[in-house]
């Protein structure tokens, strides 16, 4: 079965640190880009980061750049987001997704496989 | 703010057509993707390219694109259909992933 699982999530104090892991199945993980995408709740959909199959290439929003890093290992099939300098803007369920292609941008990219999501409050 | 813009809301009757539109410059460039978002779910990709369904998804979902425009259309809606439905491309430097605010489809 083709999964995406999250993993790190929590409670954390403004300005702290987290790391979110996301373990991939039922796929050649190495073969795909994959995204972080978060909600905040009663919000929508926003992007956070991407990065290509090699881990090579990586893009950012703005609303994050200088603050998070996206990686990945793919010996492990795990993607990672390490979130430094929180902020209460930062609370949201955090997804990871696959893409269809392994590397990114394209004309026609998106988001094939979406993990449950892991929770992260900011607060004090 | 998004650079995809969709109407916040939406209603159609049961076994009616609704279509969601969501509009961008980038969308002459780069194509839509559709994801349906239920409460206490992971996104599903409903549609993508220019009229691409996924395995599993109805095929009462069908997608179209013009200028800068993309649609959803939903024939013969049903109550199970009710949900959140994003539009996702790219913003107009290519770089960055933009969705739409989002439509909430309501089936009556």
């Amino acid at each position: 079965e083709v999964q995406l699982v999250e993993s790190g999530g929590g409670l954390v104090q403004p300005g702290g640190s987290l790391r979110l892991s996301c373990t991939a199945s039922g796929f050649i993980f190495s073969n795909y880009a994959m995204t972080w995408v978060r909600q905040a709740p009663g919000k929508g959909l926003e992007w956070v980061s991407s990065i290509s199959n090699n881990g090579v290439d990586t893009y950012y929003a703005d609303s994050v750049k200088g603050r998070f890093t996206i990686s990945r290992d793919n010996s492990k099939k795990t993607l990672y987001l390490h979130m430094n300098s929180l902020r209460a803007d930062d609370t949201a369920l955090y997804h990871c997704a696959k893409y269809w292609v392994a590397s990114v941008p394209s004309v026609d990219d998106g988001f094939d496989i979406w993990g449950q999501g892991t929770m992260v409050t900011v607060s004090s | 703010s998004s650079e995809l813009t969709q109407d916040p809301a939406v209603s159609v009757a049961l076994g009616q057509t609704v279509r969601i539109t969501c509009q961008g410059d980038s969308l002459r460039t780069y194509l839509a993707s559709w994801y349906q978002l239920k409460p206490g779910q992971a996104p599903v990709l409903v549609m993508y390219g220019k009229n691409n369904r996924p395995s599993g998804i109805p095929d009462r979902f069908s997608g179209s694109s013009s200028g800068t425009t993309a649609s959803l259309t939903i024939t013969g809606a049903q109550a199970e259909d009710e949900a959140d439905y994003y539009c996702k491309s790219r913003d107009s430097s290519g770089y960055h992933v933009v969705f739409g605010g989002g439509t909430k489809l309501t089936v009556l």
